[in-house]
């Protein structure tokens, strides 16, 4: 297990259509984030699990976002109906524990996923 | 409103100089920091991190500094390399929150 990974690398989609990512983390680790980057900005918090429960998510995460966990393993981001303020990178990370803070891992960042909505 | 600023989008230096990176933040309730280094096409990857009740932690190149009074951190990087040129990002999270805040980075470049 080389780390974190996602796919596609890169998506492109019409306005309206429904696109899913996938996210593998590393393989012992509990606990997977889901973040959004657009250009200039930082990564921004979406949701996350520990294990197969969503435990938080962000107001950002609207109606039109889902995500699961099912079995604790890798995670999929649905957008439904996309739109262009949704193009962006979509970043997954994961870590062992709640974080260097409580004794755990730092998160170890996927490469994303660039979605283009045109 | 964010939260965690930093407010030089990019820094120039010269292989071999010192290398230093701001980032302020405005939520007292911060207790955990972080910088990440994201090189393009690839995601962040963890650099270092300081607890809030220390000021300062170094692991090799790389130390960051923390002023609570002020809300300011601050990593400095020496000497300066040319692989060290990346987008640094700072982030932050609180004992009550999970996800880490961070900001939007500042673009350092190192020229030999």
């Amino acid at each position: 297990d080389t780390g974190v990974s996602q796919n596609p690398r890169h998506k492109i989609t019409k306005r309206g259509q429904n696109v899913t990512f996938r996210c593998d983390p590393i393989s012992e680790h509990n606990r997977l984030y889901w973040y959004r980057q657009t250009l200039g900005q930082g990564p921004e918090f979406l949701t996350y699990f520990q294990n197969e429960a969503q435990l938080e998510k962000s107001r950002l995460l609207s109606d039109r976002f889902s995500a699961e966990r099912p079995k604790g393993s890798f995670s999929t981001l649905e957008i439904q109906r996309t739109e262009q303020g949704d193009s962006a990178m979509y970043l997954c990370a994961s870590s062992l524990g709640g974080g260097l803070r409580y004794g755990g891992t730092e998160a170890f960042f996927g490469q994303g996923t660039r979605l283009t909505v045109v | 409103d964010q939260q965690v600023k930093q407010n030089s989008p990019s820094l120039s230096v010269q292989e071999g100089r010192i290398s230093i990176l701001n980032c302020d933040y405005t939520n007292s309730m911060f207790d955990y920091f972080l910088w990440y280094k994201k090189y393009p096409a690839e995601g962040p990857t963890f650099l270092i991190s300081i607890s809030s009740i220390k000021d300062k932690n170094e692991d090799g190149r790389f130390t960051v500094f923390l002023n609570k009074s002020a809300k300011h951190l601050s990593l400095h990087i020496v000497p300066s390399q040319p692989g060290d040129s990346a987008v640094y990002f700072c982030a932050a999270s609180a004992l009550s929150g999970t996800a880490l805040i961070f900001g939007k980075g500042t673009t350092l470049s190192v020229s030999s």
